[in-house]
């Protein structure tokens, strides 16, 4: 599997935008870049995902760098309830579903 | 989006037991994974359990102290067994879903203490 680089930890303040940064040096052709968040005491939840072409939805952007090695998750605006770590993964497109690999994820603290 | 209902949602067991966690989707699925989450680490896949075969378990991991069964392809179970303190961890099992099965969803887990 291809590996991604996160820090281990940001904050931010609430109503303010973040911007959570993934590295992915090694990524292949056929892998689509993934973000999850896990809330305390739950399990993760699918935010967001991308090829090649930035994409957003209700949840949050995300901005992929053009030559692929690199993307970020951006939260317009930080509520509370954002608090969470934050994982991108890598998952190839090729056929059949392939086994996700997750990595240590970003801590991603609000500030009232 | 599949709804995953996950028993029970925690437990505290004696050392040398064995605990079924159960897993139910609201959907029918081929393949389920089964997680866990050491205290403050991130999530490690178990094993990858399949309707009507046997289950494949990732390095590390054995069928005699993970047996997963797999009756249908809405449920599935995984026993910790001959528990011991290093087996105090959150579990959780993950289906595939979306348009592509691009996606994963997760049950809300299973949180073992071994004393």
């Amino acid at each position: 599997d291809a590996k991604t680089t996160q820090p281990n930890s940001m904050e931010s303040n609430e109503e303010e935008p973040v911007h959570l940064p993934c590295n992915h040096s090694t990524i292949s052709g056929t892998d689509y870049i993934h973000w999850y968040r896990q809330l305390p005491s739950q399990g993760p939840e699918y935010v967001i995902h991308g090829l090649t072409s930035n994409v957003n939805n209700r949840m949050a952007s995300l901005a992929i760098a053009e030559d692929r090695k690199s993307s970020t998750l951006i939260l317009h605006r930080a509520t509370l309830r954002d608090a969470a770590v934050y994982y991108c993964i890598l998952r190839d497109i090729r056929g059949g579903y392939q086994k996700v690999t997750f990595g240590i994820g970003t801590k991603l603290q609000v500030i009232p | 989006s599949a709804v995953i209902s996950q028993k029970p949602s925690r437990d505290i067991c004696q050392r040398g037991t064995s605990l079924t966690i159960q897993c139910q989707v609201d959907s029918q699925v081929t393949m389920m994974f089964w997680y866990r989450q050491q205290p403050g680490q991130s999530l490690t896949l178990i094993a990858t359990a399949n309707q009507g075969s046997e289950a494949t378990y990732e390095s590390g991991f054995v069928i005699d102290k993970f047996p997963i069964s797999r009756p249908n392809l809405t449920f599935s179970t995984l026993t910790v067994s001959n528990m011991s303190p290093e087996d105090s961890s959150i579990y959780l099992c993950s289906v595939p879903g979306g348009p592509t099965n691009e996606k994963l969803f997760f049950g809300s887990g299973t949180q073992l203490s071994v004393l």
